[in-house]
């Protein structure tokens, strides 16, 4: 089935520690979109690709990162997790990103420990 | 500024029938999006409106009034599988999704 994968599903890391979160999707969507969300909040976009042009959401911190390789692939680096960092992070997909009916397929998510 | 407002937290009873509703203020419209997210899960596709009225899909039903900014899902027949957050999402001019905080809905037997 064609589908949004993400690994791990958990990740412990140590304060300060850098880490990378891994997304690949089957579908061939040209967006992929990484989302922070911690509990009981909405989903907080940091940041997504149009094919190749990556889009920086402008409240994200320097500390996050991504890569996106190749269209299958996308990464999202960590470079010194806080504790304020723990929380679910959601990899999704579009077919395109400019059109109305735009229907977000996402991934299982991981979710992050700061120790 | 942007803003979404969705009720926290909702109780129902299995059976019967349940309004979530979404009322907002956003920079642009360009449709409405709804999903459901169970606990530590990801969130699934449930429904999409742009034009005003009511979408019936199945069990769940979704409402627009554009010039309220106001949405409604309609669940029927409440199953327990029911229990989960249901987010609601506006695309906005730029085509981002802004996302509501979402309604933890509850189904006791």
């Amino acid at each position: 089935d064609a589908m949004v994968i993400q690994n791990p599903r958990y990740q412990v890391t140590q304060f300060g520690k850098p880490v990378t979160l891994s997304c690949s999707q089957t579908l061939n969507h040209n967006v992929m979109y990484w989302y922070q969300q911690k509990s009981s909040q909405a989903p907080k976009l940091l940041f997504h690709y149009y094919d190749k042009d990556f889009n920086n959401e402008a409240d994200t911190p320097d500390n996050f990162q991504s890569r996106r390789p190749n269209t299958s692939f996308c990464f999202l680096d960590i470079r010194s997790p806080g504790l304020g960092d723990a929380a679910m992070y959601l990899c999704a997909t579009s077919e395109e990103g400019d059109s109305a009916k735009n229907i977000q397929y996402f991934g299982a998510g991981t979710r992050l420990s700061v120790l | 500024g942007q803003n979404i407002d969705q009720p926290t937290e909702m109780t129902a009873t299995e059976g019967a029938i349940v309004q979530i509703n979404c009322t907002y203020q956003t920079s642009g419209f360009n449709g409405l999006f709804w999903y459901q997210q169970h606990a530590g899960e990801a969130p699934t596709f449930l429904s999409y409106n742009v034009l005003d009225g009511l979408e019936e899909k199945g069990r769940f039903s979704s409402f627009l009034s554009r010039s309220k900014g106001y949405s409604y899902l309609l669940l029927k027949e409440l199953q327990m599988k029911d229990s989960a957050s249901y987010l609601c999402g506006i695309m906005d001019s730029n085509y981002q999704l802004i996302w509501g905080a979402g309604t933890k809905l509850i189904i006791k037997p």
